[in-house]
């Protein structure tokens, strides 16, 4: 299956500040995803990220809050900007390969984001 | 959009008893439904997953049985293990390969008492 690799793996920001999360996948995929995960909780998309064209936001998040980037087809960015505590939250990328027998999203590492 | 509920949102049994997890959909096109498993501070990770075109589908201890008329999927953990403790989430989605996005269950805290 699918590797990817997300880094910070967590952070500890300021408020008023902003984090670039970064997901690398060992191949290319078409699309990937964000998601935000508070604990004990389950995930919630925040875009989707296709390679070539402007992400597409799910209702309750917006590109200023969260631009995101897909230069390449292995390669994403998200970036939550002028941070608050109420983002304080887990943000996991995935992707979905789509290769003959292996179907189901890979999911990055996640960062686990504090805000202070 | 595709609503995904999952129950329960609890369980605990003991080491050796089966458990059993249970979503229901709304969208009567998605034909796609994998389950996760998220152990505590890790990524979730696909364990076993269905497509429309079957009714069961089963992996050594694990299966998930699918019924389109009703719009509900379960997930089957025969013979448990206390590395079987986590949380599992079902999900839905047109599609397996088509990029279209993947909608979640609230997630079931799986404990396995020894």
């Amino acid at each position: 299956s699918a590797v990817i690799s997300q880094k910070p793996s967590r952070d500890i920001c300021q408020r008023g500040t902003s984090l670039t999360i970064q997901c690398q996948v060992d191949s290319q995929v078409t699309m990937m995803f964000w998601y935000r995960q508070q604990p004990g909780q389950s995930l919630t998309l925040i875009a989707t990220a296709n390679q070539g064209s402007e992400a597409t936001y799910e209702s309750g998040f917006v590109i200023d809050k969260f631009p995101i980037s897909r230069p390449n087809l292995t390669f994403s960015t998200l970036t939550v900007s002028n941070m608050s505590p109420e983002d304080s939250s887990i943000y996991l990328c995935s992707a979905s390969p789509g290769r003959v027998g292996n179907y189901g999203y890979t999911f990055g590492s996640g960062t686990r984001l504090t805000v202070v | 959009g595709e609503n995904v509920e999952q129950h329960p949102s609890t369980l605990s049994v003991q080491e050796g008893d089966s458990a059993v997890i249970k979503c229901t959909y709304s969208d009567s096109a998605s034909n796609y439904f994998p389950w996760y498993k998220q152990e505590l501070g890790k990524r979730p990770q696909l364990i076993i997953d269905i497509r429309s075109n079957v009714g069961e589908k089963k992996d050594q201890r694990i299966a998930v049985t699918l019924n389109k008329t009703a719009k509900h999927f379960s997930l089957h953990i025969t013979e448990t293990q206390p590395e079987d403790s986590a949380v599992y989430f079902c999900a839905a989605s047109i599609g397996w390969n088509t990029g279209n996005q993947f909608y979640f269950g609230t997630g079931t805290s799986l404990t396995v008492i020894p």
